[in-house]
């Protein structure tokens, strides 16, 4: 199991401005999730971040708008850029096993740009 | 592109009713389907991962079904109780892909 420590909670931003969220895991992982939920869809995968190497963006999401650091194998964070009313979401950190085990979230971030 | 639906959106029930949420996903190259539940201002938090055709789990007064060949599963509460207000989001992965998530069914159990 895992133990994922998110900040903040929530925000509320001004357009153009950027957030970073932070998330502590309570052991060392190999991979971190980095999801998205805008309100009435689903929880939508931003990108994955590996220790050392560069996150992988899926389809729809770019580095200069959702940069991720992942200094380390228990810490990440994903920044959201020059935020739009768009932006506003639930975000989300996860780190999960692929597949047939249960993976562990963060508390979210609720993010309100105005 | 993986769709994963979940019906229905949203359930208003009473103290003591009993009520199910539907999950349909893809039903080829299936690996395992993900049931959780999602408090508002909590973490997202494992109900149930079921691998094989045919599985039923129980914890507790909930329950889930699965069928990878038609690409369903069933969720069960026996006995609502308004504790289980919450977002149920189920979750659909094949083989070694990340987890693609259906919308969510929103209970709101009153006293």
């Amino acid at each position: 199991s895992a133990v994922i420590s998110q900040k903040p909670s929530r925000d509320i931003c001004q357009r153009g401005t950027s957030l970073t969220i932070q998330c502590q895991v309570d052991s060392q992982v190999t991979m971190m999730f980095w999801y998205r939920q805008q309100p009435g869809q689903s929880l939508t995968l931003i990108a994955t971040a590996n220790q050392g190497s560069e996150a992988t963006y899926e389809s729809g999401f770019v580095i200069d708008k959702f940069p991720i650091s992942r200094p380390n194998l228990t810490f990440s964070t994903l920044t959201v850029s020059n935020m739009s009313p768009e932006d506003s979401s639930i975000y989300l950190c996860s780190v999960e096993t692929r597949g047939n085990t249960e993976a562990f979230f963060g508390q979210g971030t609720r993010l309100t740009v105005v | 592109i993986l769709n994963v639906e979940q019906s229905p959106q949203s359930l208003h029930v009473q103290e003591g009713d009993s009520t199910n949420f539907t999950c349909s996903f893809p039903s080829s190259n299936f690996y395992a389907l993900h049931w959780y539940r999602w408090e508002t201002a909590k973490s997202p938090e494992a109900l149930f991962v079921m691998t094989l055709n045919g599985d039923e789990k129980k914890k507790g007064r909930i329950s889930a079904t699965l069928n990878t060949k038609e690409g369903y599963s069933y969720l069960y509460i026996k006995g609502s109780q308004p504790e289980d207000s919450a977002t149920y989001l189920c979750a659909f992965t094949s083989g070694y892909s990340t987890l693609t998530f259906g919308k969510g069914t929103m209970l709101l159990v009153s006293p």
